[in-house]
């Protein structure tokens, strides 16, 4: 029974550079959310996306990152021309439904981004 | 004034003894509430959840809710070297779109010595 699976684990990149990290759901989940945590800080929420959609992207910066759930295939976060403060880890995870209900979340093991 | 507030630590207790963290939120609309337990570079742990005022125990946790003070607790008793990690407070707000999402505090650091 896999988890949330993240990959690649370790990304390094050089400024100016695009990073792609990759997030297959839970089995059955359609629901995304991605969250970035910077060194000694918690967990900050940048977007949540259900199969095909973007519900919620108030938390991701509106230049040089995007977000996609596609119908086939794993949830992308992508960011064109990395800067150094762009390192950080990012943590996805996913739900079977969005609604109100008591269902926690449950994170992968998170994709830690160093721009060089 | 940030939606969930935690004390950063490091809180340090000695081993056997009860750590107490504590946490703060200000949306009165929240609905359920978690703490997650992170080691260094790892990903976050749910460890406990609680939805409704007062206490509910799991093991050596217990986890309290004051939603008239906007306060949840996480009790660890019996601390182990082994509990030593950052502990997130994460709260669920419920939106007009159907939808929830969960925010966190930015983390207690807990240290127990032997």
């Amino acid at each position: 029974n896999a988890g949330v699976m993240q990959n690649p684990r370790h990304l390094v990149r050089r400024r100016g550079q695009e990073a792609r990290l990759r997030c297959s759901p839970m089995k059955g989940h359609s629901h995304v959310y991605w969250y970035r945590q910077l060194p000694e800080e918690g967990l900050k929420f940048m977007v949540y996306l259900q199969k095909e959609n973007i519900i919620d992207e108030s938390g991701m910066p509106k230049e040089r990152f995007s977000a996609e759930f596609p119908k086939e295939g794993p949830s992308i976060l992508r960011i064109q021309q990395v800067v150094r403060g762009d390192s950080a880890a990012y943590f996805c995870a996913s739900s079977p439904r969005a609604g109100a209900d008591h269902s926690p979340l449950h994170f992968g093991n998170g994709t830690r981004l160093t721009v060089t | 004034q940030k939606e969930v507030e935690q004390n950063s630590g490091p809180l340090s207790v000695p081993e056997g003894a009860i750590a107490s963290l504590n946490c703060t939120y200000s949306d009165r609309v929240s609905q359920s509430f978690f703490w997650y337990r992170q080691y260094s570079g790892k990903s976050p742990e749910l460890i406990m959840s609680i939805y409704s005022n007062g206490d509910k125990e799991d093991g050596r946790f217990t986890a309290q809710l004051n939603e008239a003070s906007q306060y949840v607790s996480l009790l660890i008793r019996d601390s182990q070297p082994s509990d030593s990690a950052t502990y997130l407070c994460a709260v669920t707000l419920l939106f007009s779109g159907g939808y929830n999402k969960l925010i966190f505090g930015a983390g207690t650091r807990l240290a127990v010595h032997p």
